[in-house]
């Protein structure tokens, strides 16, 4: 069973470009997290979806950042208008379908993007 | 709001000797706690959680963490560490009366362990 999946692992865009991640989730689950690292620092929350559904957006800036998670296909992060502050590591993770607060988040290996 | 505190920017054990990464934690409603673990360029992995029960939680690896509602901590720990455990452990809390699905991380723990 594959685990999660993002690409790319690596982005390097200039300043103003546009970004976008994917993620893939676990095979069976239907949620999905982003999260962003900045270097030394925890992880801290941006976006919570279930399938064509945004339910917490709370941590996502108010402008140039966006999510989805399509009926199918994986869901993207996507940054738009990029500066220097967006570079950092970005993290998907995937929970089982039953969506509780129990529930175990499942971490793809990051993207880490680079803003020239 | 929720919160989570790891106090210790560092912890620096011996091989074989018994670690224990602190974590404490602030919710309004009923806590929802994890333990994750991260190495070099890697995504987290997953150690344990607390749901509800056993106030003594055992995970992988050996790891293991202990709840303490009065305190509102929930330390991790392991009885005789290895080399391999070297790596940055975070502590997650999820509240479960206003703080909906956010999972609210710690800043990290760096776990050293000396042979």
């Amino acid at each position: 069973n594959a685990g999660v999946m993002q690409n790319p692992r690596h982005l390097v865009r200039r300043r103003g470009q546009e970004a976008r991640l994917r993620c893939s989730p676990m095979k069976g689950h239907s949620h999905v997290y982003w999260y962003r690292q900045l270097p030394e620092e925890g992880l801290k929350f941006m976006v919570y979806l279930q399938k064509e559904n945004i339910i917490d957006e709370s941590g996502m800036p108010k402008e140039r950042f966006s999510a989805e998670f399509p009926k199918e296909g994986p869901s993207i992060l996507r940054i738009q208008q990029v500066v220097r502050g967006d570079s950092a590591a970005y993290f998907c993770a995937s929970s089982p379908t039953s969506g509780g607060y129990s529930d175990t988040q499942y971490f793809g290996p990051g993207t880490r993007l680079t803003v020239l | 709001a929720q919160s989570v505190a790891q106090p210790e920017d560092q912890v620096n054990v011996a091989e074989g000797n018994p670690l224990t990464v602190k974590c404490t934690y602030s919710v309004s409603g009923n806590p929802y706690l994890f333990w994750y673990v991260q190495y070099p360029n890697r995504g987290l992995q997953f150690l344990l959680k607390y749901i509800t029960g056993d106030n003594l939680v055992k995970g992988s690896y050996g790891f293991e963490a202990e709840f303490n509602k009065s305190q509102t901590s929930f330390h991790l720990k392991k009885p005789s560490a290895l080399v391999s455990d070297s790596a940055l452990y975070f502590c997650a809390v999820r509240d479960g009366g206003t703080g909906g699905f956010k999972t609210i991380f710690g800043a990290g723990t760096r776990l050293f362990v000396k042979a």
